[in-house]
Formats: C-alpha cells, sequence, structure tokens
C-alpha cells in the first residue's frame, strides 16, 4: 500500500537554526514524485519543494532544500537559518504512477520557531 | 491573477441539508481534486477529475459527490450531511496528472455540520 508518514507531530526549534523534518513514504511504483507543503495558521497550502522519484539531485529552493534517500525511501525537508516565518504546519505529499491520478499526505509535523 | 477560488469559505449546516462547496480555478488545468484535513489525520482526498466528465474516488469518497461538466469547476456535494463530515475542505488543481505535477490549492472551506 501507498503511504506517507510523518512522525514528528510537533518540533520546536531556536530561531537561525537549522531543522530537519522527516518524512518517509512506501511505494513499489518507480515512478513518483515527492512535495512538501506548508501551511501556517491562516489555513492556506503553499507549495515548497518537489523531488522526482528519477532525480540525481537532491531539490532545492532557496532556505528550502530535500534530502532524498532513495533506498531508505526517505524524503525530509531541511530548513536552513529558520526564521519566525517558518512556524508553521509541514506536510509532505506523494503522486505515484505514470497516471499520478491519487495523492497522498502524512499527517503533517507543526513547526515552532523560538525567538 | 492565476487562483484557485473556492465558496463559501465557511459554512455552518445541519444533518440532512445538502450543501454544494464550489471550487473554480483559472489555469486551464485539466487535473481537480478535494481533500478534507483534520487534526492528525493530514489531508485526505475525497474525489479526484482528470478532465471533463472524468472523475474517481479517492480515499474517503463516502457522503460526497462531484461533477465536472466544465474545465475549470468542480463542485462538492453533500447530498445529506452528518456531523462526522465537519471539516476543513480543500479543493486543488494541477496542470497535468503526472507524478512531478504541483497541486494549487484553494484557501479551504471550513464546515460545521449540527
Amino acid at each position: 500500500a501507498q503511504k506517507i508518514t510523518q512522525t514528528q507531530p510537533g518540533m520546536f526549534v531556536q530561531e537561525k537554526e537549522a531543522v530537519t523534518l522527516d518524512c518517509t513514504y512506501d511505494t513499489s511504483d518507480p515512478s513518483y514524485g515527492l512535495f512538501w507543503y506548508k501551511q501556517p495558521s491562516s489555513g492556506e497550502m503553499i507549495f515548497l519543494i518537489y523531488q522526482g522519484s528519477y532525480d540525481q539531485q537532491n531539490a532545492t529552493e532557496g532556505r528550502y532544500s530535500l534530502n532524498f534517500q532513495k533506498a531508505r525511501k526517505s524524503a525530509n525537508l531541511v530548513i536552513s537559518a529558520s526564521q519566525l516565518g517558518d512556524s508553521a504546519m509541514y506536510f509532505c505529499a506523494m503522486r505515484v504512477g505514470s497516471s499520478a491520478s491519487k495523492i497522498i499526505f502524512g499527517s503533517g509535523t507543526r513547526l515552532s520557531i523560538r525567538p | 491573477e492565476a487562483q484557485v477560488t473556492q465558496n463559501p469559505r465557511y459554512l455552518i449546516t445541519v444533518t440532512g441539508k445538502k450543501l454544494t462547496v464550489t471550487c473554480s480555478q483559472n489555469m486551464n488545468h485539466e487535473y481537480m481534486s478535494w481533500y478534507r484535513q483534520d487534526p492528525g489525520l493530514g489531508l485526505r482526498q475525497i474525489y479526484y477529475s482528470m478532465n471533463v466528465e472524468v472523475t474517481d474516488k479517492g480515499d474517503v469518497p463516502e457522503g460526497y459527490k462531484v461533477s465536472r461538466k466544465e474545465k475549470r469547476n468542480f463542485p462538492l456535494i453533500l447530498e445529506s450531511p452528518s456531523p462526522n463530515q465537519t471539516s476543513l475542505y480543500f479543493c486543488a488543481s494541477s496542470l497535468g496528472r503526472t507524478s512531478y505535477n504541483e497541486q494549487f490549492f484553494g484557501p479551504g472551506t471550513r464546515l460545521t455540520v449540527l
């Protein structure tokens, strides 16, 4: 069965520190995409970063990078130099297959940045 | 501005009273989807549509209906709402349905069923 697991319900991090949010996935399909979304307290879903299963390099977008370890089926989000505005819920998601019709989300991690 | 819109944003209703949540996108996206978000469960897919007149069930379709008569619109229908459908609902769209297509989300609809 296809599944996304986020094992950290909540995290506290000091401002300016780096933080890693864990995500493991399970699929037998060789073609898939992994996504991270941010949901601030205002409720909207904001796309952060994408990693394809065939991508040779880890994805990066500004302060966000994705630590993709295919053999371990993990796709952890790394936020460098955290800011107060990074406080939010973070969701890992997966689209699987050539007709990637179904999309699966993890249960999320609530990140709180301490000043 | 490219966007996904949902209406209403907030709705309080009573058990059994049919309701429709509208969703519209102006990006000419093929793929559209509905999710519900509940604490501790993340987002769960209710229904999705890969194009006009093509819809299919997600993981939690019971109690919901959808239609896709036009490319831009994908309404969610609750024929007889029940309290366990109290949730935050998101509509999303993507250009295509391949594994690399990111989704664009609407602002969400908070539904309370009494």
